[in-house]
């Protein structure tokens, strides 16, 4: 069984910090695909990044970057000198390689910056 | 271009009211996904549409839920009989092509039920 575990609840930091999110995953499958999405008070989920088992590379964009890491399980969110506008929900998810093409998510971590 | 809309945003219904929710999809999109987010929850997985074909629908929680997409476009959920539980935010993905594993699903605003 696929499970997505984003230990976090909520988080609060100042504007300018630093701020890692923590996703951790349980899957059988040896393919298989994590993602993080955004939900900013609008509602909608924004797609951030899609990341495939295969591919270990970290991935960094503009101020976002991923770690991910087999070994542990883990693909971590960091954003670096956070903005206001980063506040919201953050999911992190997984979807296995076969025929199983459902999204299962965390609960997702709330993130507040403050100016 | 577009992305996924849905309508309502908002609905309120009385308990034993049945309720319709849309879906477009991102034009071209072949998949259509239906998802239920529980306050404070993640996005839990109600049921998949691959053109008009809905090919998994075992997320669907009673057989009060009812989902279709009869030209492969557009896609209503229907609920009947809602119950207080059934109060949640309701929201659409699409993804483009029907190799699942390579496609990442783009999601709507959502609509949010509120069952009195």
């Amino acid at each position: 069984a696929q499970k997505v575990t984003q230990a976090q609840t909520e988080i609060s930091v100042v504007e300018k910090e630093d701020v890692t999110l923590d996703c951790v995953y349980e899957t059988r499958d040896t393919t298989y695909y994590l993602f993080w999405y955004k939900q900013p008070p609008s509602g909608e989920l924004v797609f951030l990044i899609r990341r495939n088992s295969f591919d270990e590379q970290n991935e960094i964009s503009g101020r976002y970057s991923w770690n991910f890491q087999k070994s542990t399980s883990s693909f971590n969110f960091t954003i670096t000198a956070s903005q206001v506008v980063d506040s919201a929900v953050y999911f992190c998810a997984l979807r296995d390689g076969g025929s199983n093409y459902k999204l299962t998510f965390g609960k997702g971590t709330l993130l507040t910056v403050n100016p | 271009g577009a992305g996924v809309s849905q309508s309502p945003r908002y609905k309120v219904a009385k308990r034993g009211q049945d309720v319709a929710l849309r879906c477009d999809p991102i034009s071209g999109h072949v998949s259509l996904f239906w998802y239920q987010q529980a306050l404070g929850q993640g996005p839990e997985f109600l049921t998949y549409f691959q053109n008009e074909a809905q090919l998994d629908k075992s997320g669907l929680p009673s057989d009060r839920f009812f989902a279709e997409r009869p030209e492969g476009s557009v896609s209503t959920l229907k609920i009947q009989r809602t119950q207080q539980e059934d109060s949640a935010v309701y929201l659409c993905a699409s993804s483009l092509v029907r190799l699942f594993y390579t496609d990442t699903q783009y999601f709507g605003p959502g609509t949010r039920l509120t069952v009195l």
